[in-house]
């Protein structure tokens, strides 16, 4: 089975411009994550769904920081305006809760905002 | 979700048993142990997870003391590429629903 699938894995912008980050979750799961990883700051948790609903939202930073799960198979997590201190690794995340609620990763978007 | 102290790092000879431990002294009635690591520049990777008993699979054991206030990972043979980060979670929630939150972790070193 495919795992969780992000992308772009690797994009460098200018500050200022707005940046798309996209996850596929493992098919049939029905929990979404979104974390940043940072050096200074460790593991984040951004903002997580369940069947497509934010639960939680408490991490995401500010208002620049958006995310969405229009269906079951797609997330988004949009910064606009980017700022340079937003360069971090996104991880994207899915589990489904009648099989233990395990929690998968997928291998991360790596933003670098200039 | 109870706080997770974990030594900031380790080392372990290679083929010899690596055994990390983690204090979890808060950690509530319905909040389980989680076990994750972290190889440089990859995603975060479960390896196994328990509530009271101790849990095997291929990967590792997990050995929780019966008071709960604490756990210790065993990789019982470690190779080379068990080098990494690796997170000590306690998560709350019934049917295990809650976050992950993740600490700082214990960087293992596995040493030939």
């Amino acid at each position: 089975d495919a795992g969780v699938i992000q992308s772009p894995r690797h994009e460098v912008t200018e500050m200022g411009q707005e940046v798309t980050l996209r996850c596929k979750p493992i098919s049939g799961h029905d929990y979404l994550f979104w974390y940043r990883q940072t050096m200074m700051r460790g593991l984040e948790l951004l903002i997580y769904f369940n069947n497509n609903v934010p639960i939680d939202d408490s991490g995401m930073p500010e208002d620049r920081f958006s995310a969405k799960m229009p269906n079951a198979s797609f997330s988004t997590l949009k910064i606009q305006p980017s700022e340079p201190r937003d360069s971090a690794v996104y991880f994207c995340a899915s589990s489904f809760r009648r099989s233990g609620n395990t929690i998968y990763f997928g291998e991360g978007s790596w933003l670098t905002v200039v | 979700d109870a706080k997770t102290t974990q030594p900031p790092s380790m080392d372990c000879a290679e083929g010899r048993a690596a055994n990390l431990p983690c204090n979890h002294s808060t950690i509530s009635g319905n909040e389980y142990v989680y076990w994750y690591r972290q190889i440089h520049s990859q995603g975060p990777q479960y390896i196994i997870h328990g509530l009271k008993n101790n849990e095997t699979n291929e990967m590792a054991s997990l050995i929780i003391t019966e008071d709960r206030k604490s756990s210790t990972l065993i990789l019982p043979h470690a190779t080379l590429r068990d080098t990494a980060v690796y997170y000590c979670i306690v998560r709350a929630g019934s049917s295990n629903t809650g976050k992950l939150i993740f600490g700082q972790g214990t960087t293992l070193q596995v040493k030939p």
